[in-house]
């Protein structure tokens, strides 16, 4: 059972454009939501991570967006460049509980 | 002011082997936690150090067996080696105490096992 539910499996935007992954999750005791990036060959690097006490937070080109009510969070990458392709994992975990519930994945195309 | 450093980044082993991947947490960090990422497919959650004991277990055979050193550093061991160990190992490190030190997770580059 998925824990973490991540969509669209794969995405294609033209540079400029607001690509948006959504992630749902069911276990309310999560209060840690991070976002990874991850290029072919290397290790996940955190973009921004998020706690449910807010409902948007921004880092540079990158804005979560939360909606506690409804159980589910996006990525919103503004002004997308080619160099943003990559593969982005949302994730959860709970409490002092170090293990991170991952999502499936999104796969990022930005053409030039 | 180093990230999490991971050794060997590759290696290739044959079948029945063991293998022994290596890692170093960020500074400040006292948790490591090791994940298998298979080709195309997410970080899997193979097991957590801390205070050098082992505190969470995912769905992986006694064959991955760790380590955590006092210096928190950690290994992670594989015995008996199956062509389906073949993937990146990837280290994570965090503070345990999150709520004082807030609750970063942070990845190593990887190792990447070939097992031929």
């Amino acid at each position: 059972q998925q824990q973490v539910k991540q969509s669209p499996q794969s995405l294609i935007v033209q540079k400029g454009g607001i690509p948006i992954i959504n992630c749902a999750y069911e276990n309310t005791a999560f209060d840690y939501f991070p976002w990874y990036q991850q290029f072919p060959g290397k290790g996940p690097a955190l973009l921004i991570a998020i706690r449910p006490d807010v409902s948007e937070k921004k880092e540079g080109r990158f804005t979560i967006s939360f909606n506690k009510s409804a159980k589910q969070f996006s990525l919103h990458i503004m002004d997308s460049q080619p160099g943003d392709s990559a593969t982005y994992f949302c994730a959860a975990n709970a409490g002092n509980n170090r293990k991170l519930i991952w999502g499936l994945g999104t796969s990022l195309a930005v053409n030039p | 002011d180093a990230g999490v450093t991971q050794s060997p980044t590759h290696l290739i082993k044959t079948r029945g082997q063991q293998v022994t991947l290596r890692c170093s947490p960020k500074s400040g960090h006292d948790t490591v936690s090791w994940y298998q990422q298979a080709l195309g497919q997410g970080p899997q959650f193979i097991f957590q150090y801390y205070e050098e004991e082992e505190r969470q277990r995912g769905n992986f055979p006694d064959r991955f067996s760790g380590h955590q050193f006092p210096n928190y550093s950690s290994e992670l061991n594989v015995n008996a080696l199956l062509l389906g160990d073949s993937a990146l190992y990837l280290c994570a490190s965090s503070p345990w105490d999150r709520y004082s030190s807030g609750n970063t997770i942070y990845f190593g580059e990887g190792s990447w096992l070939t097992v031929v």
